[in-house]
């Protein structure tokens, strides 16, 4: 099945710093999500965007749905030690379909 | 609210045995409910679409008669793993989508390992 295009595939920061990452599409998406995952457990929804240039934010975290509607952004301010894990973003063309998954930032900080 | 339930959060069986995985939304109704696989170090991919009531729609190359769906009732899908075999052993992982918000939620997940 088709992935989404997710980049960084891992990042390695300090506790403090900034994270960005971003997730690119050869088709259209009417909904972008983000998730984050942690080992053993089901994806978490983090942000869910509706509409094409919508700009969110959720705490520390601020996603944006790119106009060509083919395109997203997360990025993370000021991370902390539980920011850790995989991070995923999604799309999905109709409210009742399934969702298609990048293939993960794995975001390691160090002490 | 929006809780989604597996069961059993872990299995593991011989091959050539089947294996069913339950997904049941605790606190809403959904009419379709999703099942995805993901393996180690991967990203989760669609497998199947459940909608109650009525067959499931299965993505590209997963396989119908091995891995069976049934949509009961508007708050449990299950998932058969049928003669199983080593390569079937994954992390499965099923949302629902409520039928009032269509908002998704995913359950925990099930690890299966096939012996």
């Amino acid at each position: 099945g088709q992935q989404l295009n997710q980049s960084p595939q891992s990042m390695f920061i300090q506790e403090g710093e900034d994270v960005s990452m971003n997730c690119t599409s050869s088709s259209i998406f009417n909904t972008w999500l983000w998730y984050k995952q942690d080992p053993g457990e089901g994806p978490v929804l983090l942000i869910a965007l509706y509409k094409a240039g919508e700009l969110t934010s959720n705490g520390r975290l601020t996603a944006q749905f790119g106009i060509t509607r083919k395109d997203s952004f997360l990025n993370i301010s000021a991370s902390i030690p539980s920011d850790v894990g995989i991070y995923f973003c999604a799309g999905r063309w109709g409210g009742a379909d399934g969702l298609t998954f990048g293939k993960g930032t794995h975001l390691i900080i160090q002490p | 609210g929006a809780v989604v339930s597996q069961h059993p959060s872990w299995v593991i069986c011989k091959s050539g045995t089947s294996v069913k995985i339950e997904c049941r939304s605790l606190d809403f109704q959904a009419t379709t409910m999703f099942w995805y696989r993901q393996f180690p170090k991967q990203s989760l991919m669609l497998m199947a679409t459940s909608n109650e009531g009525s067959k499931a729609t299965y993505e590209q190359g997963v396989e119908k008669d091995k891995f069976l769906i049934n949509h009961a009732s508007l708050t449990l899908s299950t998932l058969t793993v049928t003669s199983a075999h080593p390569e079937d052993s994954s992390f499965y992982i099923c949302s629902a989508t409520d039928d009032g918000s269509y908002e998704q939620y995913f359950g925990p997940g099930t690890r299966l390992t096939v012996t």
